[in-house]
């Protein structure tokens, strides 16, 4: 089946820890993307990669680090510097059309991250 | 500046009454993209429909309706004859197609809808 897989699905840092959470999917989407979630709030971008070796800084980027360097997998890193980690965190992937990303995104099932 | 607001932050019915979602969008682009998803429980995103900014149409899916207006930037979304299994978190979404399309959602804040029985 296809889709998009995150794991783990509930993960516990101490502080001063970096962690990464992962995700892969197996819809040969080109753009993939990180969301965190607070409660009331919505879903609010990390960072984004289009292609495959290449990433941009979404809007609350600090304290998070990514890698692309297969077109399946965006792994996460929560690195120390990140003040406020606790939250759920949503990976998405979409597919371009001529380059444009134009087409709805699926999402995985979360992770959520607990600091303790 | 593009923004999405949900101003109902959760909404109780009972089974079988008809809901409406409100969502307001704005954008200076003229080619847009909007959207709702529905997180259940569970929490993982379920797309339900896609409405680009040039089709007004409405449309009717089941027990879903979409009312699109952009003449007060207005992207509402009805359940007729809710059930508990409609019980979720619903976000609307907007993507523009300007230069830097990224494919980025930008999210509003969620409706929390809860049909009790």
């Amino acid at each position: 089946d296809g889709g998009i897989t995150q794991s783990p699905k509930y993960l516990f840092r101490k502080e001063g820890q970096n962690v990464t959470l992962s995700c892969e999917q197996n819809l040969n989407h080109d753009a993939m993307y990180w969301y965190r979630q607070d409660p009331g709030q919505g879903l609010r971008l990390i960072y984004y990669s289009q292609i495959v070796n290449d990433f941009q800084k979404g809007d609350i980027a600090e304290g998070y680090s990514v890698s692309r360097e297969k077109k399946e997998s965006f792994p996460l890193t929560v690195t120390s510097a990140q003040k406020n980690p606790t939250a759920f965190y949503l990976c998405a992937s979409s597919i371009s059309s001529g380059g444009l990303f134009n087409t709805e995104a699926f999402f995985g099932q979360g992770t959520r991250l607990t600091v303790v | 500046a593009q923004k999405v607001t949900q101003a109902q932050t959760e909404i109780s019915v009972v089974e079988k009454e008809d809901v409406t979602l409100d969502c307001v969008y704005e954008t200076r682009d003229t080619t847009y993209y909007l959207f709702w998803y529905k997180q259940p429980p569970s929490g993982e995103l379920v797309f339900l429909i896609r409405r680009n900014s040039f089709d007004e149409q409405n449309e009717i899916s089941g027990r879903y309706s979409w009312n699109f207006q952009k003449s007060t930037s207005s992207f509402n979304f009805t359940i007729t004859a809710s059930q508990v299994v409609d019980s979720a978190v619903y976000f609307c979404a907007l993507r523009v197609h300007g230069s830097s399309n990224t494919g980025k959602l930008i999210f509003g804040q969620g409706t929390t809808l809860q049909v009790k029985p």
